[in-house]
């Protein structure tokens, strides 16, 4: 089965411009989910996506956005740019099966370098 | 609320000595934990998980780790360090039902031949 994957694996752009970044999840899972990590910050959950809702945000501002499409891929969207949002961009997918475990399935990243 | 400290962002140990990664966390509900690993340039592998049951998990590459409620604890073990072990070490927790994940700030590990 083919793991999960991002595209595209690096990207660099400039202040104030939008950038969107995609995720196909494991075939049959159905919750995809996205992380940013930063040197500062470490690890911190963005949002995540099931069944082409938003089930949970975590503590970012407005300017980062996403969805899902009926076939679990997804794209994360940030608009107006700032240079703290360089960071690997991890997505990772889940089955998110009713008492699952939760375990999630992390694609390789995007790094985005915003100049 | 769930959060994770992991004791110590640097840990170097010689090829053959036990590794030691301590993670204590943080939650209001039964948690779930997890031990990540990240290589260079690339996304996170996940070395092992506890649910429920058996408190001492046994994962990938002879790693394991023991789940102590009494201490809020989860530290990840391995007799034997080889090279390849070197990376980037995650703890991670999250409620039952949640998928989102809190990190660790992460152990670096260096194994000196």
């Amino acid at each position: 089965k083919a793991g999960v994957t991002q595209t595209p694996r690096y990207l660099i752009k400039t202040r104030g411009q939008q950038v969107t970044l995609s995720c196909s999840p494991i075939s049959g899972h159905r919750s995809v989910s996205w992380y940013q990590q930063t040197p500062g910050q470490g690890l911190q959950f963005l949002f995540e996506y099931f069944s082409e809702t938003q089930r949970n945000k975590g503590n970012f501002p407005g300017r980062f956005s996403g969805r899902q499409f009926s076939n679990s891929r997804s794209e994360m969207n940030v608009s107006t740019l700032e240079l703290g949002d360089s960071a690997l961009y991890l997505c990772a997918s889940s089955s998110r099966l009713a008492g699952g475990t939760n375990e999630q399935f992390f694609g390789p990243g995007t790094r985005l370098t915003v100049l | 609320a769930q959060s994770v400290t992991q004791l110590g962002s640097h840990v170097s140990v010689s090829e053959g000595a036990l590794v030691l990664l301590r993670c204590n966390y943080s939650s209001s509900v039964p948690p779930y934990l997890f031990w990540y690993v990240q290589y260079p340039n690339q996304g996170l592998q996940l070395l092992l998980k506890y649910t429920t049951g058996a408190t001492l998990v046994k994962g990938i590459n002879g790693f394991e780790a023991e789940f102590k409620k009494s201490e809020t604890s989860f530290h990840l073990t391995k007799p034997s360090a080889h090279m390849s072990d070197a990376a980037e070490y995650f703890c991670a927790v999250s409620g039952t039902g949640a998928n989102n994940l809190f990190f660790g700030t992460g152990t670096r590990l260096t194994v000196i031949p």
